[in-house]
């Protein structure tokens, strides 16, 4: 069966400093691969998605970014944070061409201090 | 490009009653519609999924939903609420070769 990981599950980090959070899955194949943020109280915002390795599209720009160096790796990254890129960071996958089933992970709590 | 609307921030009923939540999209095709739960501090949990066929849809944990397309609509219900059900909805819309857009959620409460 396919399983998602998510990791650090939570993260306090000062204005400035760089940030990597990664996501894997286990059990499938070329799955498509999205990162979302979820504000205290809002809705799912789709940060950016991902349908082959090295295939990134970003959804809202902002001063992070994703990469993908491996099929069933997922990663989000910035370079300095900001006090706005607080939140809660979930991982999701699903089967291609898009459109159908997504499947979480756990999540990653940041908090930027 | 496809969205969600679900017009109920918080709901709050009382454990035993019965319960709906509201969702509505907007999409030139027929959908594929989702409900997913997350309780606090967690990732979302699939509950059901509409593709096609038959317009009522059970998922787990008693919930069903139905898919009314002439009122654009993909409401949630669950006959008899338990106090575990406390937890935020989210309803989402897709369509082949499209991802998913998710409505802002619905929080509910449940009182003893």
């Amino acid at each position: 069966s396919q399983t998602i990981h998510q990791w650090p599950a939570t993260l306090v980090q000062p204005v400035g400093s760089p940030l990597s959070l990664e996501c894997t899955v286990e059990g499938t194949s070329n799955p498509n691969l999205y990162w979302y943020r979820q504000a205290a109280g809002r809705g799912l915002q789709l940060l950016f998605y991902s349908v082959g390795i090295g295939q990134i599209s970003s959804e809202v720009p902002q001063n992070l970014s994703a990469s993908r160096p491996q099929d069933r790796q997922f990663i989000l990254s910035s370079k300095k944070l900001l006090l706005s890129d607080s939140g809660f960071y979930l991982c999701a996958w699903s089967v291609p061409p898009g459109g159908g089933t997504q499947y979480f992970g756990p999540g990653t709590r940041l908090t930027v201090l | 490009a496809q969205s969600v609307t679900q017009p109920d921030i918080h709901i709050t009923v009382s454990e035993g009653a019965s319960l709906e939540l509201r969702c509505n999209y907007s999409y030139g095709a027929t959908p594929y519609l989702f409900w997913y739960v997350q309780s606090p501090g967690q990732g979302l949990q699939l509950l059901l999924k509409y593709f096609s066929g038959d317009t009522l849809v059970q998922g787990i944990k008693g919930f069903e939903a139905e898919f009314k397309r002439s009122q654009s609509s993909f409401n949630l219900r669950k006959p008899s609420v338990h106090w575990s059900d406390a937890a935020e909805y989210f309803c989402a819309v897709g369509a082949r070769n499209n991802d998913m857009r998710f409505g802002a959620g619905t929080r509910l409460t449940v009182k003893p």
